[in-house]
């Protein structure tokens, strides 16, 4: 079956602008991740979800910084008021096993969104 | 902040070499997995071992747990030129949730 997808995978910004990214999980996947990856490091965690409550949102780095999940499945990330810092690849995982529950969570996922603010 | 780092940076192997590399981490952990990233790509699981293990095996890959050292290695056996990619090490504190990534090893592998 399909994969984690994510939209769109190229987006350049002017600093200042808004932006949102879109992940639709694999289907059925009930716990979804994202992640910031810096060029030459490994992902770092910004939040997670079961179902459509945000578990842990303890690696946002501030408050321009928000992600949802209405309808526990696909989830949107916004950056608010974009900064150059704030390039990077986004990545976006999900997990099949509800976490909370016994069980390891191997998470699948998707290609990322690069980011340029200029 | 990252919990892991991996050892060596970067690793120039021939096919039909092993590939061997570390990863260390700061805090205890609940598993450690490994990942995969070809250039331009997603992350690939490889395999996951928890706390309590002590080596596992999946195909060609062979991962041991040292908790004591907090320490973990992947071999890789009879490389091939596919096996070019970045490798990841991610530790969990829970069976759950968010995994923290150390910065990968480069690995290349020459025909």
């Amino acid at each position: 079956g399909a994969g984690v997808s994510q939209s769109p995978r190229y987006k350049v910004t002017k600093r200042g602008q808004d932006v949102a990214l879109r992940c639709d999980p694999i289907s059925g996947h009930v716990s979804l991740y994202w992640y910031r990856q810096a060029l030459g490091q490994g992902p770092e965690f910004l939040t997670y979800f079961n179902y459509e409550a945000q578990q842990d949102k303890s690696g946002l780095p501030n408050d321009r910084f928000s992600a949802e999940r209405p309808e526990g499945s696909i989830s949107t990330l916004t950056i608010q008021r974009t900064e150059q810092r704030d390039s990077a690849m986004y990545r976006c995982a999900s997990s099949l096993v509800p976490s909370g529950l016994a069980g390891y969570n191997e998470q699948f996922f998707g290609p990322g969104t690069r980011l340029t603010v200029l | 902040s990252q919990q892991g780092e991996e050892d060596p940076q970067a690793l120039s192997i021939q096919e039909g070499e092993n590939a061997t590399m570390n990863c260390s981490y700061k805090t205890s952990i609940n598993n450690l997995q490994w990942y995969r990233q070809n250039s331009g790509r997603g992350l690939v699981h490889l395999i996951l071992i928890r706390s309590n293990e002590r080596e596992k095996h999946s195909g060609r890959l062979r991962v041991t747990l040292d908790t004591s050292k907090k320490s973990s290695s992947l071999l890789i056996t009879a490389s091939r030129a596919a096996d070019t990619a970045s490798y990841f090490c991610a530790t969990s504190q829970a069976s759950w949730g968010k995994l923290q990534f150390g910065a990968g090893t480069q690995v290349v592998v020459t025909p």
